[in-house]
């Protein structure tokens, strides 16, 4: 059964400052990883999908996967406040609607 | 454009009272529908995924049970009994199931459920 862990559990950065999360899995197998965005008592927002080896951009919003490594992280360039919120780590193999998410990171941006 | 309609979007359930919730897909683009939950530790667990009209399944998870009906294309439902814990659940639609880079699921603004 799929594990993802997500790291730091909440995240403090200026405005305009890098922030970067980290995401761990336990099945190697799965070829689907996403990350998604909540704002508080909100749905969530897909931010940006990838599904092999490498990095893919979204607007200001870009994650690194390394399969070998289980591991895939998001970098958000230059965040805004608007940008706080809690950013959670979902993977599936091909089976797509059935994410396994993490418990995610808080992301706070001060101005 | 909002492409999920939930309904209702609170709701105080009295502890032993069932409710039963909707989810009304407004893009028929987007047919495969699920219910995921996300507990008070605010960790979503998938619950379902429902295709086709009469699609009809069950599940038991501490604290609540659950049945889920693909009543027509646009429509999906959930009953929740049992409920000892609160939680909010979530609609969500995409154009395609299976195959290497589907389309990521979008979800609806969700249904938060407490217990009285």
């Amino acid at each position: 059964q799929q594990k993802v862990q997500q790291s730091p559990e909440s995240l403090t950065v200026s405005e305009g400052a890098m922030a970067s999360l980290n995401c761990t899995f336990s099945d190697g197998t799965s070829d689907n990883f996403r990350w998604y965005r909540q704002h508080s008592g909100k749905g969530l927002e897909v931010l940006v999908s990838i599904f092999s080896d490498g990095e893919k951009e979204e607007g200001r919003f870009t994650a690194h996967l390394n399969r070998a490594s289980l591991h895939v992280s998001l970098h958000i360039r230059e965040p805004q406040p608007s940008d706080s919120a809690v950013y959670l780590c979902a993977i599936s193999n091909s089976a797509g609607n059935k994410l396994t998410f993490g418990i995610g990171t808080r992301v706070l941006v001060r101005p | 454009v909002t492409l999920l309609e939930q309904n209702p979007r609170w709701r105080l359930v009295p502890r032993g009272q069932a409710v039963n919730l909707r989810c009304i897909l407004k893009n028929s683009q987007y047919p495969w529908m699920s219910w995921y939950q996300q507990d008070l530790q605010k960790q979503l667990q998938w619950l379902f995924t429902l295709r086709s009209p009469g699609d009809k399944e069950v599940k038991s998870l501490p604290g609540a049970d659950y049945l889920a009906t693909r009543v027509t294309d646009t429509e999906l439902r959930l009953q929740v009994a049992n409920m000892s814990q609160g939680r909010t659940l979530y609609c969500t639609c995409s154009a395609r199931d299976r195959g290497p880079g589907n389309q990521a699921p979008l979800f609806g603004e969700g249904t938060r459920l407490s217990v009285l």
